[in-house]
């Protein structure tokens, strides 16, 4: 069965540290792989995704995500956190032939002054 | 510009009525979505339709109806049945078998009062 796992609810980081967010999922298939954020009360926006080749993709507000298959992980990473990045991130795995994709429970990111 | 649009943002239900939340989109997406989100548990899968007319059932359809009679259109009534309706729902398009992942509207805060 599919799955995704975030084991960190919660993350505190101080403004200008470096984040990695962590995402391990389990899928019979090449999986397709997302990230998104989350502001409170809004929908989800996509940083960034991974389909195939280069495992090292860069996305929107200067994150990065690193597919390594052998470790079933797709984690999120940023060199150095600004304040606007607080919010609650999600990491999503599927398929396109199935065309649903299944998310993590998510990981809320304080970032301290 | 292209997107979707959820309504309303905010939406109060008595015990054992049923009420619609409304999806439209304007992005010419085959695929349209429902999901629930509550705290600490992510994201979860209720409805999904790949075509008119035609729609399925997700993880946790019990107690929710969904109808596609447009491309553009994807409401969702959640019925009286649905024991514990208070929640953020989410809805998401996308092309099919497209490379893109979900675009998500900005939610419906349903609140049983």
């Amino acid at each position: 069965a599919q799955s995704v796992t975030q084991p960190d609810i919660h993350i505190t980081v101080s403004e200008g540290a470096s984040l990695e967010l962590r995402c391990n999922y389990s899928y019979g298939a090449t999986p397709y792989l997302f990230w998104y954020v989350q502001s409170p009360g809004q929908g989800l926006q996509l940083l960034l995704k991974y389909f195939s080749g280069d495992t090292l993709v860069q996305g929107i507000k200067g994150f990065e995500a690193e597919f390594k298959r052998s470790q079933s992980s797709f984690n999120l990473r940023k060199p150095s956190v600004h304040w606007s990045d607080a919010a609650e991130y999600f990491c999503a795995v599927g398929h396109y032939n199935f065309n649903k994709f299944y998310f993590g429970s998510g990981t809320k990111l304080n970032v301290k002054p | 510009d292209g997107g979707i649009t959820q309504s309303p943002k905010y939406l109060f239900r008595k015990e054992g009525q049923n009420v619609t939340l409304s999806c439209e989109q304007n992005l010419n997406h085959d695929a349209m979505y429902w999901y629930r989100q509550d705290p600490g548990q992510g994201l979860r899968l209720i409805y999904y339709s790949q075509i008119v007319n035609d729609f399925q059932k997700g993880d946790i359809a019990e107690g929710y109806s969904v109808s596609r009679e447009k491309k553009e259109s994807f409401p969702l009534t959640v019925t009286s049945a649905q024991k514990n309706p208070t929640a953020f729902y989410l809805c998401a398009s996308m092309e099919i078998q497209g490379t893109s992942g979900y675009t998500f509207g900005s939610g419906t805060r349903l609140t049983v009062v």
